[in-house]
């Protein structure tokens, strides 16, 4: 099956710096999203992003579908930024994702 | 929009009894759930595919008679955790597709089931 590898595992942050997560898969998908899992277990849905770039405040990310790989960007972090991001990909055209290991980002005040 | 809700958030219970867990699509209806088991400090492992109106596909390894799922309407699917033991124990997440326009997947806030 697919591969999907993210990185880097763990990410430390001062409040207000800058971050950049990355999402490797080893085959073509049809679809792709990026999800951050808060302290309490609640996956939120951050962008649906097969191909492109797309920005959502201080978040923003692309997808390089071509070669296989996409970026979260996350600008001025927060201490309400820590949590889990995950990515998930779908190849078929069911809806099944399959998640990557996630990234636990940590900003301190 | 887009909201998924799960219930029970949280669910105790002795080895050997059964357990139902809930997720609803509120706002918009959902053909295809998807049922994702998380272990602590790991990853959402799917467990199973659930569509509307037919049997659930689960994937490899995970036994469909231990967790019977049942899709009955377009916004709710069930998860039955049959004679439970501890080594169920785990965070159990539902998802439902939104098929207009993408297949968007929204996640439901989770139960945190604990046998005992």
């Amino acid at each position: 099956g697919i591969q999907v590898e993210q990185s880097p595992p763990d990410l430390i942050l001062q409040e207000g710096a800058n971050s950049t997560l990355r999402c490797n898969f080893s085959d073509s998908v049809n679809n792709l999203q990026w999800f951050h899992q808060n302290p309490w277990g609640q996956l939120i849905n951050l962008f649906y992003i097969p191909s492109g770039t797309k920005q959502n405040g201080r978040l923003s990310a692309t997808t390089v579908a071509t070669e296989r790989y996409s970026l979260l960007y996350i600008s001025s972090s927060q201490t309400t930024d820590s949590g889990v991001y995950f990515c998930a990909v779908e190849q078929s055209s069911y809806g099944k994702l399959t998640f990557g290991q996630g990234t636990i980002l940590t900003v301190h005040p | 929009g887009a909201v998924v809700s799960q219930h029970p958030s949280w669910v105790i219970c002795k080895s050997g009894t059964s357990v139902k867990i809930e997720c609803r699509s509120l706002d918009f209806q959902a053909t295809t759930m998807f049922w994702y088991r998380q272990f602590p400090k790991q990853s959402l492992m799917l467990m199973a595919t659930s569509n509307e109106g037919s049997k659930a596909t689960y994937e490899q390894g995970v036994e469909k008679d231990k967790f019977l799922i049942n899709h009955a309407s377009l916004t709710l699917s069930t998860l039955t955790v049959t004679s439970a033991h501890p080594e169920d124990s785990s965070f159990y997440i539902c998802s439902a597709a939104r098929h207009d326009p993408s297949y968007e997947q929204y996640f439901g806030p989770g139960t945190r089931l604990t046998v005992t």
